[in-house]
């Protein structure tokens, strides 16, 4: 069973095109993440919504835009995105907020921005 | 200020063998949580173990073990007789017990363990 899903696994846009990645989760969960994970650093925390309120923006760029219209649904919308922007973008949810939560991931969307 | 140090980049091993990933991390509060993480090469990070500050106890599941050490601010990953299917990245995060509202974990660079038949 994938608890959550995220869409599409790969993604090849130019720095001029407006895309978005859709993530899902099927596991009832409260609060939704999405990291950046790029070769060599640590996985980065871009934003978290909690009840479908944004409460994390970790000094991301608004060329990132995310939208959570409900508990079960997650994206990140793109536009005019820069090559140092490719990465595996991942997804992930958890029951509720608090520090001992564990974090249900998706399989990423591989982002390539040439 | 958190940070998770995983100073092995990348293992290689021979199948059965056994293999310890290490995990050194630098906290300011006495209450925080430790996790493990692998992420095999569909993507996904999977949850492996969870560890509360005051719980020193090692743990034994299978082939997996994992170590706790406050006096050394460690907690190494131990895979006994590996396998091949160990092959994967493996994370080493960080929780502090303030955070609310939302898990904020900070994690390690990771380390790529392959393991050759």
């Amino acid at each position: 069973e994938t608890g959550v899903t995220q869409t599409p696994r790969h993604l090849v846009m130019g720095m001029t095109n407006k895309k978005s990645l859709k993530c899902e989760q099927h596991l009832g969960h409260n609060a939704m993440y999405w990291y950046k994970q790029s070769a060599k650093k640590p996985l980065e925390l871009m934003f978290v919504y909690s009840l479908e309120e944004r409460v994390e923006n970790n000094s991301v760029p608004s060329r990132f835009s995310p939208e959570c219209p409900n508990s079960s649904h997650l994206f990140l919308h793109l536009h005019t995105l820069q090559p140092e922007d490719s990465a595996l973008y991942l997804c992930a949810s958890s029951q509720s907020g608090g520090a001992e939560e564990k974090l249900f991931f998706g399989s990423g969307t591989q982002l390539s921005v040439l | 200020a958190q940070k998770v140090t995983q100073a092995q980049t990348e293992i290689s091993v021979v199948e059965k063998e056994d293999v310890t990933l290490d995990c050194v991390y630098e906290t300011r509060d006495t209450t925080y949580y430790l996790f493990w993480y692998k992420q095999p090469p569909s993507g996904e990070l999977v949850f492996l173990i969870r560890r509360n500050s005051f719980d020193e106890q090692n743990e034994i599941s299978g082939r997996y073990s994992w170590n706790f050490q406050k006096s050394t601010s460690s907690f190494n990953f131990t895979i006994t007789a590996s396998q091949v299917v160990d092959s994967a990245v493996y994370f080493c995060a960080l929780s502090e017990a303030e955070n609310t509202g939302f898990q904020k974990l900070v994690f390690g660079t990771g380390t790529r363990l392959l393991v050759s038949p």
